[in-house]
């Protein structure tokens, strides 16, 4: 079975502040992808980024980084220098190889508030 | 560029109506999905389909069903709706189920069940 786990339901910061959201999974399988997704206030569902297990760098995008743990099971975000179209839901998924063909398996999401 | 289209936006029903709702996708995915999201849920995958001829529950199949009309087309189909099927609907595609292929999800529709 496969699960991901976003302890942090909501989180709260002004704005330029950094904010990591966490995201921790498990997986019996040694191939799988992560994955977050952005879901801002006009509710669409958008594709942010993919790991693959055997990739263990970090990633960084702009203000965007991702940090990914094999170590751990982790694969946590951070925002640098937040702004307020940063505010969104946050999820974070697993595909790996022993959950068939129904694709991914979603966290519950992180709600991020950025206040100016 | 549609990517995944979903119908309608918006509907009201009254308990113990039928609906259908609708999704196409234009990027010639194999693998459509159909989730609902409420609130401190998540997103829960209602069901799928792997590929074009096949179909399969997910998580929450209770009081749905699918029809994968064609490669492009999968609808989502409530029989007889309850109060509990009030959600946001989510349709999405991507190229195959299981891999490195991310899924790209429709605007969504907002069901409200009196």
């Amino acid at each position: 079975a496969q699960k991901v786990t976003q302890a942090q339901t909501e989180i709260s910061v002004v704005e330029k502040e950094d904010v990591t959201l966490d995201c921790v999974y498990e997986t019996r399988d040694t191939t799988y992808y992560l994955f977050w997704y952005k879901q801002p206030p006009s509710g669409e569902l958008v594709f942010l980024i993919r790991r693959n297990s055997f990739d263990e760098q970090n990633e960084i995008s702009g203000r965007y980084s991702w940090n990914f743990q094999k170590s751990t099971s982790s694969f946590n975000f951070t925002i640098t220098a937040s702004q307020v179209v940063d505010s969104a839901v946050y999820f974070c998924a697993l595909n790996s190889s022993g959950g068939g063909a129904d694709g991914l398996t979603f966290g519950k999401g992180t709600h991020l508030i950025i206040q100016p | 560029n549609a990517g995944v289209t979903q119908t309608p936006k918006f509907q009201v029903l009254k308990t113990g109506q039928s609906m259908t709702l609708q999704c196409a996708q234009d990027m010639n995915h194999n693998s459509m999905y159909w989730y609902r999201q409420d609130p401190g849920m998540g997103l829960r995958l209602i069901y799928y389909s792997a590929s074009e001829g096949t179909t399969d529950k997910g998580e929450v199949p209770n009081g749905y069903n699918v029809s994968r009309l064609n490669k492009r087309e999968f609808s989502l189909r409530l029989e007889s709706a309850a109060p509990s099927q009030t959600s946001v609907y989510f349709c999405a595609s991507s190229t195959y189920g299981w891999g490195k292929w991310p899924q790209h999800f429709g605007d969504g529709t907002r069901l409200s069940i009196l």
